[in-house]
């Protein structure tokens, strides 16, 4: 059973960086083609992608955040860390972890709702 | 960066209708393409993958089909578990969703 879990803080100021945590189970980053990547979701609103990391340790980053992302990844503790610096309140949104197969974005965490506010 | 563009964005059905969403690529994708349902305050789960392939334990009611750059997700006699939004999502060049279509009850 794979399973996937988002932590990290549920408020940030305005310019603070902002660490989250995916902590997965069930599935290992060294199989080949599998990534972990990290969604967002303002309140209401569409999808986006933010960044992806994979078995090979290649990462994709959304071009129009990219210089504000950094993503990482520790295999021995099946855990994935997305970085994002000078957080906005136009930045509140959920977040969630998903596990990469191929592309598609095969399982997902529960989401953890962040909110930039001074 | 690929553009998806959904529509409708609203969609006022009936238990028993059969539904149809398109979802369009500003350029080919070849069928480098998923579909994901979302429930209110709930994470999206993956319905369809490569276009048309159905993920283990979804209904056989949901199918997708489409290649290139015009796509489409038909969910076949809707089912009252079935209200939601949905989301496409192109995968050829990194990653980006459609604004995503709500099947609401009429």
């Amino acid at each position: 059973q794979i399973t996937l879990k988002e932590s990290g803080p549920t408020l940030v100021k305005p310019t603070q960086t902002l660490t989250l945590t995916c902590t997965f189970s069930g599935v290992s980053l060294r199989t080949s083609e599998v990534g972990v990547g990290w969604i967002r979701q303002p309140p209401g609103k569409a999808l986006e992608c933010l960044a992806l990391i994979y078995w090979d340790d290649d990462k994709l980053y959304s071009p129009s955040l990219k210089h504000r992302l950094t993503i990482t990844q520790d295999t021995s503790k099946n855990q994935v860390v997305l970085t994002m610096t000078n957080m906005d309140p136009v930045d509140t949104a959920t977040y969630y972890c998903v596990i990469v197969d191929s592309g598609w974005y095969a399982f997902w965490g529960q989401g953890t709702l962040v909110s930039v506010s001074s | 960066d690929i553009q998806m563009t959904q529509s409708p964005s609203t969609l006022s059905a009936s238990v028993g209708d059969r539904v149809t969403i398109t979802c369009r690529a500003s350029q080919s994708i070849n069928n480098w393409l998923a579909w994901y349902q979302q429930k209110p305050g709930k994470a999206p789960k993956l319905l369809i993958y490569r276009a048309s392939s159905l993920k283990s334990g979804v209904p056989s009611r949901f199918s997708g089909s489409g290649s290139g750059a015009e796509f489409t997700l038909t969910i076949n006699s809707l089912q009252p578990d079935d209200f939601a939004t949905y989301y496409c999502q192109q995968y050829n060049s990194y990653s980006t969703f459609g604004q995503g279509t709500k099947v609401d009850i009429k």
